[in-house]
């Protein structure tokens, strides 16, 4: 248990569905991350908040959506995903952004049909 | 420009052997820090170690060990007598001052056959 908590576990949604995904960290940091894995990549990092401000959008197509109610909780919505959308999303956390080592979440196995 | 590769996509070791992933990164920063994280097929991401640009003393924990050698950019991992809970991806990451995340390399599947 790494004090990141990640639901659901596995998802599969058609194109036309909305649907969010939950990431909650126990730990007391203040920077949260989002992170997309695909087979055969290099983990691609989507989104930073730092005390609930979005301080990075790594040119995500906006059918993701972010959001950070408060520093232990972040969401990803996603709403008319493509096939290729399909991966493993990772949520993260560090004590703050940039040096400070990242504690992740189990992920999410999206499967987009 | 910063990168992290490791060259090795896939290792298989028997049992008891000793394994070395292998790490090379760049960047022109003076101030960086690097960080070694397990996969295992669970998926999340396991924290090993951080190691900043001024520390280039060895570091052991238990089986595991790293070579952090400035002169070539090379942050290396050994696994000695390795067992199978040891299979899973290993990533090497960099970090820079002023930047918001970590850049990962594309990992290195180890499986240990009993």
């Amino acid at each position: 248990e790494t004090g990141v908590t990640q639901t659901p576990r596995h998802l599969v949604m058609g194109m036309t569905n909305k649907k969010s995904l939950k990431c909650e960290q126990h730990l007391g940091h203040n920077a949260m991350y989002w992170y997309k894995q695909s087979a055969k990549k290099p983990l691609e990092l989507m989104f930073v908040y730092s005390l609930e401000e979005r301080v990075e959008n790594n040119s995500v197509p906006s059918r993701f959506s972010p959001e950070c109610p408060n520093s232990s909780h972040l969401f990803l919505h996603l709403h008319t995903l493509q096939p290729e959308d399909s991966a493993l999303y990772l949520c993260a956390s560090s004590q703050d952004r940039g040096l400070d080592e990242q504690y992740f979440g189990p992920g999410t196995r999206l499967t987009v049909t | 420009a910063q990168k992290v590769t490791q060259a090795q996509t896939e290792i298989s070791v028997v049992e008891k052997e000793d394994v070395t992933l292998d790490c090379v990164y760049e960047t022109r920063d003076t101030t960086y820090y690097l960080f070694w994280y397990k996969q295992p097929p669970s998926g999340e991401l396991v924290f090993l170690i951080r190691r900043n640009s001024f520390d280039e003393q060895n570091e052991i924990s238990g089986r595991y060990s790293w070579n952090f050698q400035k002169s070539t950019s090379s942050f290396n991992f050994t696994i000695t007598a390795s067992q199978v809970v040891d299979s899973a991806v290993y990533f090497c990451a960099l970090s820079l001052t002023g930047a918001n995340n970590l850049f990962f390399g594309t990992g290195t599947r180890l499986t240990v056959i009993p």
